[in-house]
């Protein structure tokens, strides 16, 4: 099956530096990635989607000058929170669709998430 | 618009069985099921096309009503790994087949 590999893990960086989290297709192409925040006892939130060889694409209110996304690969999305701030303290996760088959069995592969705590 | 998720949680006993539902205000394509445990990512259970049907995944199982624009997940003889928050995801053309997420239920299970 799908799979989508996501570092590091966890991260812990002092308020004002910037802290870049990759998520790479380890057997598939993914040429549309999914980045989501999430919050504690809460649901996902979609930040941004972010597209090979384009810009990605924002939802409302989401910082695109703080949260830069970089998709050079078709197998390799990167999120940068710059200046962080313990409010930017959250679990963040990437995801892609699964191809190669019906696109009806596939449904989204999530990386493992990375806990980001800004001190 | 978030489908809507209910219950907001459940306890169970292992051995009995659970029913979360998702319903939406818009016309679906498809309805996307997910648990997530404690500390982790989302798994993938399973996804339901429109035009209605029923999968199965051990003793899990989904049925989309695509009139009534709902899906139910059924968890039978429920395990202690069964524990966790079940989210439903929809796709419609309203949200541009963007996957639009539920609140999410949490499934406790108790020995």
């Amino acid at each position: 099956g799908a799979v989508v590999s996501q570092h590091p893990s966890r991260v812990i960086c002092k308020s004002g530096t910037s802290v870049k989290i990759e998520c790479r297709s380890l057997d598939f192409q993914a040429t549309t990635m999914f980045w989501y925040r999430q919050f504690p006892k809460q649901s996902l939130m979609l930040m941004a989607t972010s597209n090979e060889g384009s810009k990605a694409t924002y939802e409302q209110g989401v910082e695109k000058d703080k949260f830069l996304i970089n998709h050079a690969s078709l197998t390799l999305s990167t999120l940068t929170v710059t200046s962080a701030h313990p409010e930017d303290s959250s679990f963040y996760i990437c995801s892609a669709r699964g191809t190669g088959g019906q696109k009806a069995n596939y449904g989204y592969t999530f990386g493992s998430g990375t806990r980001l705590t800004v001190v | 618009q978030q489908p809507v998720q209910s219950p907001q949680a459940v306890i169970l006993r292992e051995g009995e069985d659970a029913v979360i539902n998702c319903s939406s205000s818009k016309a679906l394509y498809s309805v996307h099921w997910y648990r997530q445990k404690h500390g982790e990512a989302p798994v993938f259970l399973m996804i339901l096309l429109k035009g209605g049907e029923q999968k199965g995944h051990e003793k899990i199982s989904a049925s989309f009503n695509e009139k009534k624009q709902q899906s139910s997940l059924y968890l039978t003889a429920s395990q202690l790994s069964y524990s966790g928050t079940y989210f439903c995801g929809t796709e419609s053309m309203d949200s541009n087949y963007q996957l639009i997420w539920g609140a999410g239920t949490k499934l406790i299970i108790k020995p």
